[in-house]
């Protein structure tokens, strides 16, 4: 059974059309959800961490949110640059392990 | 640089080999953990440590797989008789311990190709 589900899989935008990306959880206890972007061959770069229901962040042209079963990353105005897959992942609550369950991926591609 | 290194970058084996890679963390973040990321997937939890104490191990990591964080400073992960199922992107991570410093920070990772 997924814990996390990212949605769309894929999606292509053009320069200066915004869009969301989603991502729903199911966990006993969230301790923390966590957006990350990755471009290819490279390791996961970390956007944000969201700890409660109803709260935001933001960075350049991206906005997460958070609520009680999903979260959605903002995307405004993208440029060609914020072409990537962004990775969603939770964190559980209780115990010591702080080990990330992550979601499969949005690969975002913005032609110019 | 002052984020978390990974040694090597790629690495191709013929099946039946040995192979380990290092990962250096974040100075002071004692918190070490091992993913596994296959095409098109989001990582995968492999095992973790808290200083040099290994202290959980997924049951992806099965016998062939071993890891060692000596002295609770660099990690190693070591896997014997590789596969072709062995290819995948192998991440570390590290945070430090304690409140909400708990978002993980990734290395660049090491490319395993088994052929």
């Amino acid at each position: 059974e997924d814990q996390v589900t990212q949605s769309p899989e894929a999606l292509r935008l053009q320069e200066g059309e915004s869009s969301s990306l989603n991502c729903s959880y199911t966990v006993s206890g969230l301790r923390g959800l966590f957006w990350y972007r990755q471009d290819p061959g490279k390791g996961p770069e970390f956007l944000f961490t969201l700890y409660s229901a109803g709260e935001e962040k933001e960075k350049e042209r991206l906005k997460a949110t958070l609520t009680k079963k999903e979260s959605f990353l903002h995307i405004t105005a993208p440029k060609p640059e914020d072409s990537a897959t962004y990775l969603c992942a939770v964190r559980e609550l209780g115990g010591s392990n702080y080990k990330l369950t992550f979601g499969k991926g949005t690969l975002l591609t913005v032609n110019p | 640089d002052t984020g978390v290194s990974q040694d090597p970058r790629h690495k191709i084996t013929k099946r039946g080999q040995n192979v380990t890679f290092r990962c250096d963390p974040i100075s002071e973040h004692n918190r070490l953990y091992w993913y596994r990321q296959t095409l098109g997937q989001g990582p995968e939890f492999l095992t973790y440590f808290q200083n040099e104490a290994q202290l959980e191990k997924s049951r992806l990591l099965s016998d062939r797989f071993s890891a060692e964080r000596p002295k609770g400073s660099f990690s190693t992960l070591e896997i014997q008789r590789t596969e072709q199922g062995d290819s995948a992107m192998y991440l570390c991570a590290s945070h430090p311990e304690g409140g909400l410093q708990d978002t993980q920070y990734f290395g660049p990772g090491t490319r395993l190709t088994v052929l």
